[in-house]
C-alpha cells in the first residue's frame, strides 16, 4: 500500500524557516516524481513544487520561488521542503503527493501537515 | 500561467441525481486534465486523469470528458459519499494549476 506521511509542520514567526518531510513507503520511491501542494484554511488547492525521480529537476510556483527548496533522499525514501523567509500567506496544510505518470498528476496523497506563520 | 475556472462554484443535489461540473482552461491543454475529490478534513483523492481515464478503485459512476479548453466531470447517480468538493487541475505545463473547486452538497 502506498503511504506518504508528512511531518515538520508547526507554528513559526514571519521571516522564519521550517523544513517539512514526507516519508514514503509501499512503493519504489526513486521511480516517481513527487509534488508538494498546499491548502490555506478554507481555501482551494495550490501546487507548490515538484521534483523528478532522481532529484535532478525541480519546478516551483512563482509565489515560493527563491524561498522554498524541494529535495529528496532516495536512500531514505524521504522528500523534503525547506521553507525560508516564511510569510503569513504561507499558512496552509502542506501535502506531498506521488505522481504516477511523471506528468503532473497527483495520484496518491499524504494526510498533510499544518504550517502556521504568525507572530 | 494557465488559469482554470469551474462552474458552478457550488450545487445542491439529491441522492440519485445526475451531476455535471464544468472546467475551463485559459488556453488549450489537450487532454492534460485531472479531477480530484476532497472531503472535509481529508486529503484530496484522484478520480480522473488525462481528462477521461478512471483512476483505479474509483466507482464507474464517475466519468470525465473533454479536450482543449473545455472539460466535464459527470457523476451519473449521486451517492451519499459523493458530497464533497471537486477540483480540476491542468498538468499541461508548470505551474500545475487547480480550479477553484465545486462544492456538491445535499439538497
Amino acid at each position: 500500500e502506498v503511504q506518504l506521511v508528512e511531518s515538520g509542520g508547526g507554528l513559526v514567526q514571519p521571516g522564519g524557516s521550517l523544513r517539512l518531510s514526507c516519508a514514503a513507503s509501499g512503493f519504489t520511491f526513486n521511480n516517481y516524481w513527487i509534488h508538494w501542494v498546499r491548502q490555506a484554511p478554507g481555501k482551494g488547492l495550490v501546487w507548490v513544487s515538484r521534483i523528478n525521480s532522481d532529484g535532478s529537476s525541480t519546478d516551483y510556483a512563482d509565489s515560493v520561488k527563491g524561498r522554498f527548496t524541494i529535495s529528496r533522499d532516495n536512500a531514505k525514501n524521504t522528500l523534503y521542503l525547506q521553507m525560508n523567509s516564511l510569510r503569513a500567506d504561507d499558512t496552509a496544510v502542506y501535502y506531498c503527493a506521488r505522481d504516477p505518470f511523471a506528468m503532473g498528476t497527483m495520484g496518491s496523497w499524504g494526510q498533510g501537515t499544518l504550517v502556521t506563520v504568525s507572530s | 500561467d494557465i488559469q482554470m475556472t469551474q462552474s458552478p462554484s457550488s450545487l445542491s443535489a439529491s441522492v440519485g441525481d445526475r451531476v455535471t461540473i464544468t472546467c475551463r482552461a485559459s488556453q488549450s491543454i489537450s487532454s492534460f486534465l485531472n479531477w480530484y475529490q476532497q472531503k472535509p478534513g481529508k486529503a484530496p483523492e484522484l478520480l480522473i486523469y488525462a481528462a477521461s481515464s478512471l483512476q483505479s478503485g474509483v466507482p464507474s459512476r464517475f466519468s470525465g470528458s473533454g479536450s482543449g479548453t473545455g472539460f466535464t466531470l459527470t457523476i451519473s447517480s449521486l451517492h451519499p459519499e459523493d458530497f464533497a468538493v471537486y477540483y480540476c487541475q491542468q498538468s499541461y505545463s508548470t505551474p500545475f494549476t487547480f480550479g477553484p473547486g465545486t462544492k456538491v452538497d445535499i439538497k
